[in-house]
């Protein structure tokens, strides 16, 4: 079964609109870690932000907020006030296993973004 | 944020030669680093995960005799692709953590672009 499921293969936006990029995920730990990469076309990946499973509130960073639906198993980005530079993939992640032991982060397929002037 | 130096950032190799490709995490202690594959347009697959000191981790499907991983040091993880073939050719990038917490994010190299001709 898929770990991390991004159901938007690609998605626009109007320049200064927000956009919400979609994320579920599926694990059977209490504590995990989920995180959002930007993928530019060079090539690097490039962390946005982290949401912990224990966390009650939503995470933000500077444009960039997660809404958080732990019931749901659901942790979209959401990105306000689009740029031209924000046009690249996005890769949803999750961080699981126990503390001490082996742990791994997987990754989504990705959302290509791209904005509109 | 922390840094991860990857090396080198394109190689050509000629068909069944070997090719190295070092992660270092040059301003902290990488407990666990982590070996993907990205396909063109596709998402990171997870190889292998290391531990400093011990043995890798492979996920279902990857050979560990074509990818051998060394974790030699809390600084430095190799993976060699050995007797390369041309569907070996792909863009590897490694990703490290510093602790076990699961707010940790994961830091990438630049990674590696492998054309085997």
């Amino acid at each position: 079964a898929q770990k991390i499921t991004q159901t938007q293969p690609g998605m626009f936006v109007q320049e200064k609109e927000a956009v919400t990029l979609d994320c579920t995920y599926d694990t059977s730990d209490q504590s995990y870690g989920l995180f959002w990469y930007k993928q530019p076309s060079s090539g690097e990946m490039i962390f946005l932000i982290y949401q912990g499973s224990y966390d009650e509130q939503n995470a933000t960073e500077g444009r960039y907020s997660l809404n958080f639906q732990k019931a749901r198993k659901s942790a979209n980005l959401v990105i306000s006030a689009s740029q031209l530079g924000d046009s690249a993939m996005y890769f949803c992640a999750m961080r699981e296993g126990p503390s001490g032991g082996y742990q791994k982060v997987t990754f989504g397929i990705g959302t290509k973004l791209q904005v509109i002037p | 944020g922390a840094v991860v130096s990857q090396h080198p950032s394109r190689v050509i190799c000629k068909s069944g030669t070997s090719v190295k490709i070092e992660c270092r995490s040059l301003d902290f202690q990488a407990t666990t680093m982590f070996w993907y594959r990205q396909f063109p347009k596709q998402s990171l697959m997870l190889m292998a995960t290391s531990n400093e000191g011990s043995k890798a981790t492979y996920e279902q499907g990857v050979e560990k005799d074509k990818f051998l991983i060394n974790h030699a040091s809390l600084t430095l993880s190799t993976l060699t692709v050995t007797s390369a073939h041309p569907e070996d050719s792909s863009f590897y990038i490694c990703s490290a953590i510093n602790g076990q917490g699961m707010n940790t994010e994961a830091f990438f190299g630049q990674g590696t672009r492998l054309t085997v001709v």
